[in-house]
């Protein structure tokens, strides 16, 4: 079965603290996403990745970056994390079809204290 | 940015009733998603529609596009208690998707 795997199901950070959120896929995708998701907002766009060392800004990408120094892993990185960042964190993948769905992970629940 | 909003915020219902939804997007688009999400996890994908589609079908799903509208509607026949989640729309510009903030669906037995 092929899948999105996110490292943390949950996870607390203090303010300030560079954060790590980690994804990986199996399923040899060139293009992966991440997204956070707040209530009655919906999905907002961070960053993503068509291609190995490549990224574009989604919506909101301030205070976030992001690195893919291989295939099946895009990973995203909060400098110095804030408050304002607690969120869940979605990530996804879609191969070169546009015309496919994302398959997405089962997200990580961020906590900034 | 959003995408999408979808109409209703909020949905109840029986089941073996019929749920529908509806969303709107704003700018142009190759396809239009819907996906589901049960509490707390992972976005699942349901059904794509091509922007020279008008309709499709999908086990229990119906999906229709009206790209004249920006429209689209989704429709689950026959729910049943699993079909309890949330369900987003998702307009493809560019290779990339635009959610909305979807639509919370509770089928009670």
């Amino acid at each position: 079965d092929v899948k999105v795997t996110q490292s943390s199901r949950y996870l607390v950070k203090r303010t300030g603290e560079k954060v790590f959120l980690e994804c990986v896929q199996d399923m040899d995708h060139e293009n992966m996403f991440w997204y956070r998701q707040d209530p009655g907002l919906g999905l907002r766009l961070i960053y993503f990745s068509y291609d190995v060392k490549m990224k574009e800004k989604g919506d909101i990408p301030e205070g976030y970056s992001v690195s893919r120094e291989k295939k099946e892993r895009f990973s995203l990185i909060l400098e110095s994390a804030s408050t304002n960042q607690t969120s869940m964190y979605l990530c996804a993948s879609r191969g070169a079809d546009v015309f496919y769905g994302y398959t997405f992970g089962s997200g990580t629940r961020l906590t900034v204290v | 940015s959003q995408q999408g909003e979808e109409d209703p915020q909020a949905l109840s219902i029986q089941e073996g009733e019929n749920a529908t939804m509806n969303c709107s997007y704003k700018t142009s688009i190759n396809n239009l998603q819907w996906y589901r999400q049960n509490s707390g996890r992972g976005l699942v994908h349901l059904i794509l529609i091509r922007s020279n589609e008008r309709e499709k079908h999908s086990g229990r799903l119906r999906v229709t596009l009206d790209t004249s509208k920006k429209s689209s509607s989704l429709l689950i026949t026959a729910s049943r208690a699993a079909d309890t989640a949330s369900y987003f729309c998702a307009g493809d510009s560019w290779g990339k998707l635009q959610f909305g903030a979807g639509t919370q669906v509770v089928v009670t037995p």
